[in-house]
């Protein structure tokens, strides 16, 4: 079984309605991320949690909000998607300062 | 903080030629070096990591990469390529400590490899 598993992998909706992806992990990591992925730009970071209790903002945070519901599960939910939030998101754990590992990646497409 | 700078979006290369695929850093701490491969519809795999130690760095299907600290560089290479090869690789660098978190990326480089 995967160590990082990501739900759904694909998803296609309308302007204006909230989604939510979900993340599980079975390394037992404290931290999580998540990072959206765009043609020609890499890998921007939107989220990142150090524990339950600890969640900060990354470098593209506005129009998402996260929830860190136990060690092993880390929500991203887009409020009301927009066609600009159209992309291929990861989820990633690591231990400490160690190596980041990432899911398989949702693919969103909003319309 | 960091940045990162891959020099080439796209590197085609013939069957069993070798490749260099360029990765510069910006940082004004020591970091640590990462290459990722992203396979075609998949998600990011770690390939190899510099942290420390032996500048020379190997990965477990016969990438290297080598960190050059005065060229802040960390260059990835093969000497000899394989169709399965054709991916994605990223760059990423970030600074050691256990306070730090942020992981950056340069944009990427297509490999593509030609029967």
């Amino acid at each position: 079984d995967a160590d990082v598993t990501q739900t759904p992998r694909n998803r296609i909706t309308k302007t204006g309605k909230r989604i939510m992806l979900e993340c599980s992990q079975t390394k037992g990591h404290d931290r999580m991320y998540w990072y959206r992925q765009d043609p020609g730009l890499g890998l921007r970071l939107i989220y990142y949690s150090f524990d339950v209790k600890d969640i900060n903002k990354g470098e593209i945070s506005d129009g998402y909000s996260v929830s860190r519901q136990a060690q092993a599960k880390f929500s991203l939910s887009l409020e009301s998607a927009i066609p600009n939030q159209t992309a291929l998101y990861f989820c990633a754990t690591s231990a400490n300062q160690e190596t980041q590992y990432f899911g398989p990646g949702t693919r969103l497409l909003v319309l | 903080a960091q940045s990162v700078t891959q020099l080439d979006s796209q590197v085609p290369v013939f069957e069993e030629a070798p490749v260099e695929l360029r990765c510069n850093y910006s940082s004004s701490v020591s970091v640590y070096l990462f290459w990722y491969v992203q396979y075609p519809n998949q998600g990011l795999q770690l390939l190899l990591k510099y942290l420390s130690g032996s500048t020379l760095v190997e990965s477990i299907n016969g990438f290297e990469a080598e960190f050059n600290k005065s060229q802040t560089s960390f260059h990835l290479r093969k000497p000899s390529v394989h169709i399965s090869d054709t991916a994605e690789y990223f760059c990423a660098v970030r600074a050691p400590g256990a306070g730090s978190y942020q992981l950056t990326f340069g944009k990427g480089t297509k490999l593509s490899v030609i029967p």
